[in-house]
């Protein structure tokens, strides 16, 4: 199964560009990239998702090397209402199954 | 269009007493997913209901167990109580689709505390 390494915790500032990188070294062919945000007491909200490449939507960017053995999640201009845990995964086309890292606690300064 | 909603949204139990946890998916969404999450802890996977048949089983004992309705919605039953079931409890929608990719959308959790 892959497993999923972020940091454990970033610090950043209002109005920053924010790059959060996961490294999954055993990702399978078929296996999708998926980030979650998660307040407090709150369920994870999903923020993106991509097989390769880039992929970006209206809060995020989603950037892919060729080997896929890492993802960086771009969050442009971040605001206090950012910080939260910020959740990588890799999705098992296998089983189905989502393997849950520890997450990585974001905190933004004014 | 309603997300995924859950109940209770707070329940207190003693040990050993048993717990019914209640999820209604997402409009169009046929599979539901059980998360168990600690304090500080990512979301830790319970098992996956689709067609009302159990899919997909994390590492959680057999005191942990699931139903799923007709009209999709689920229920996640947990007997005997322990101490460390306290948790939040999280409740995924998604629809049976190309395994790995589908998006799975999350209830707001139902927070037990067990004494």
């Amino acid at each position: 199964l892959a497993k999923t390494t972020q940091p454990i915790s970033m610090d950043s500032y209002e109005g920053q560009e924010v790059n959060i990188t996961c490294s999954h070294n055993n990702i399978a062919t078929n296996d999708y990239i998926t980030w979650y945000q998660q307040f407090p007491s709150q369920g994870p909200r999903f923020i993106i998702q991509g097989y390769k490449t880039k992929v970006t939507n209206e809060v995020a960017s989603l950037f892919i090397p060729a080997d896929r053995k890492s993802s960086t999640l771009s969050l442009p201009r971040v605001s206090l209402s950012d910080t939260a845990v910020y959740y990588c995964l890799v999705g098992m086309d296998s089983n189905y199954q989502l393997i849950w890292g520890a997450g990585t606690k974001l905190i933004i300064k004014p | 269009d309603a997300g995924v909603t859950q109940s209770p949204t707070h329940l207190i139990k003693t040990r050993g007493q048993q717990v019914t946890l209640r999820c209604s998916p997402k409009s169009g969404h046929d599979t539901v997913s059980w998360y168990q999450q600690a304090l500080g802890q990512g979301p830790q996977f319970i098992f996956q209901y689709y067609e009302e048949e159990e899919r997909q089983r994390g590492n959680f004992p057999d005191r942990f167990s699931g139903h799923q309705f007709p009209n999709y919605s689920s229920e996640l039953n947990v007997n005997a109580l322990l101490l460390g079931d306290s948790a939040l409890y999280l409740c995924a929608s998604s629809t049976l689709g190309r395994g790995g990719g589908e998006t799975q959308y999350f209830g707001p959790g139902t927070r037990l505390l067990v004494l």
